[in-house]
Parts: C-alpha cells; sequence; structure tokens
C-alpha cells in the first residue's frame, strides 16, 4: 500500500465548476500536512498547509480528517489557471516529505 | 531575497557513469533536502542534510550520496548510473533543524536537474 494515494484523475472541468480532491494516508503518526501544486515540468510550489480544523485561502478550502487519514482540497470558481497536478503531501517528523502520484485537473474554457 | 537555484537544469549521462547535482538554498535556510520524481511519480525523498549532517535518509542505495557546505549549499552525487535513474531530481530548502520543523512550514523547491542516463 502507498503512504499516501491519490486518485490520478484526471478532472476535465469547466472554468467556474467546483471540483474536490482526496487523498489518504496511511502512516497515523503524520504530523504536517499539505497540498503542493505542480505546472508541467516545473517544480512543486506550496499551494497551502493543511489543519484540523480546516482553513481556507481565497477559492481553495483544505480540511484533514484525523481519524479517517483523509485529506481533501476544495477549489471553487475554477480558472484556466488552475490547470496542474496536484500533489497530497505528508510528513512524519518534519524531515521528509512524502508526496501522493498527484492528481491531474484541466480546467476548459 | 534569492529562491532555491539548481544546475545544471538538464544533463544527458551514460550509463555508469558518475553525476554531481548541485543546490544553493534559500537564503536563511539552513536544510535542504533531494528528491527524485520519476515520470508521472511524485517525488520521493533521496535525503536530508540540516547543518552540513545527514538527517534522515529514503530508500536508495548507497551509490546515491550528499554533502551540505557551511553556507548550506548542497550537492548530490550518484555513482554507476543506472537507466532508471533518469528523472527530475529537486532540491528543496527550509528553516528547520533535527526536531525537522522545516517540514511544519513546507519546504521550497527549486526548478530541477533532468537527469537522463542513456
Amino acid at each position: 500500500r502507498k503512504e499516501v494515494e491519490q486518485d490520478p484523475g484526471p478532472f476535465n472541468v469547466p472554468e467556474g465548476a467546483t471540483v474536490a480532491f482526496n487523498c489518504t494516508y496511511s502512516n497515523s503518526a503524520s504530523q504536517s500536512f499539505f497540498w503542493y501544486r505542480q505546472d508541467c515540468r516545473k517544480e512543486p510550489k506550496l499551494l497551502m498547509s493543511v489543519y484540523s480544523s480546516g482553513n481556507e485561502d481565497g477559492r481553495f478550502t483544505a480540511q484533514l480528517n484525523r481519524a479517517s487519514q483523509y485529506i481533501s482540497l476544495l477549489i471553487r470558481d475554477s480558472k484556466l489557471s488552475d490547470s496542474a497536478t496536484y500533489l497530497c503531501v505528508v510528513s512524519l517528523y518534519g524531515n521528509k516529505l512524502v508526496f501522493g502520484a498527484g492528481t491531474i485537473l484541466r480546467v476548459k474554457s | 531575497e534569492t529562491g532555491v537555484t539548481q544546475s545544471p537544469t538538464h544533463l544527458i549521462k551514460t550509463r555508469g557513469q558518475q553525476v554531481t547535482l548541485r543546490c544553493s538554498s534559500q537564503s536563511g535556510h539552513n536544510t535542504v533536502s533531494w528528491y527524485q520524481q520519476a515520470l508521472g511519480q511524485g517525488p520521493q525523498f533521496i535525503f536530508q542534510y540540516y547543518r552540513e549532517e545527514e538527517n534522515g535518509r529514503g530508500n536508495f542505495p548507497p551509490r546515491f550520496s550528499g554533502l551540505q557546505f557551511p553556507n548550506y549549499s548542497s550537492e548530490l552525487n550518484v555513482n554507476a548510473l543506472e537507466l532508471d535513474d533518469s528523472a527530475l531530481y529537486l532540491c528543496a530548502s527550509s528553516l528547520g533543524g533535527r526536531a525537522g520543523t522545516g517540514g511544519l512550514y513546507g519546504y521550497t523547491f527549486g526548478s530541477g536537474t533532468r537527469l537522463t542516463v542513456v
């Protein structure tokens, strides 16, 4: 079983749509949680950290359910520029990030 | 404030050769991690350096080795290259320590070195 599992997609959505991504992680001792965004042939960039209380950054909302070991990302009012691969990331001790394989999002006009 | 810079950007090597990749961490960061990202996969942790000492290692063979220098820049060395070593190699820096606090706030990645082994 992979440490972090994501639906690879692709998710093809029209502009303005709301889309949700989920991921599960296997190590219940994981301490830190993130969503990274990666554009084609570029480096991953931190989108947002994820907290148990849930957190929002503009059109993006992240949720963490420690009991279910489940992380989600909701994108509202999708833009063409949101097209990318979204990587779910967990960290156990902080010295190692464990990445999922990523979910591909394609926003179409 | 400069970001994380990696060199070279692209590299082609022959199987069996050795390669050295370089990374300059973001100003103020003391921790550098290296990741390997194969096509269609998420990055895989190779190792991390904190203040010139290895601070964690992933499931990579000993022919993957590294160094961190007093200015916190770092090198990744790979000996006896294999075809499967073809990947994007990413360096990430953070301000953290042995307690791994860097992971709590995320890391800044360089744009990577794309290595092709033929």
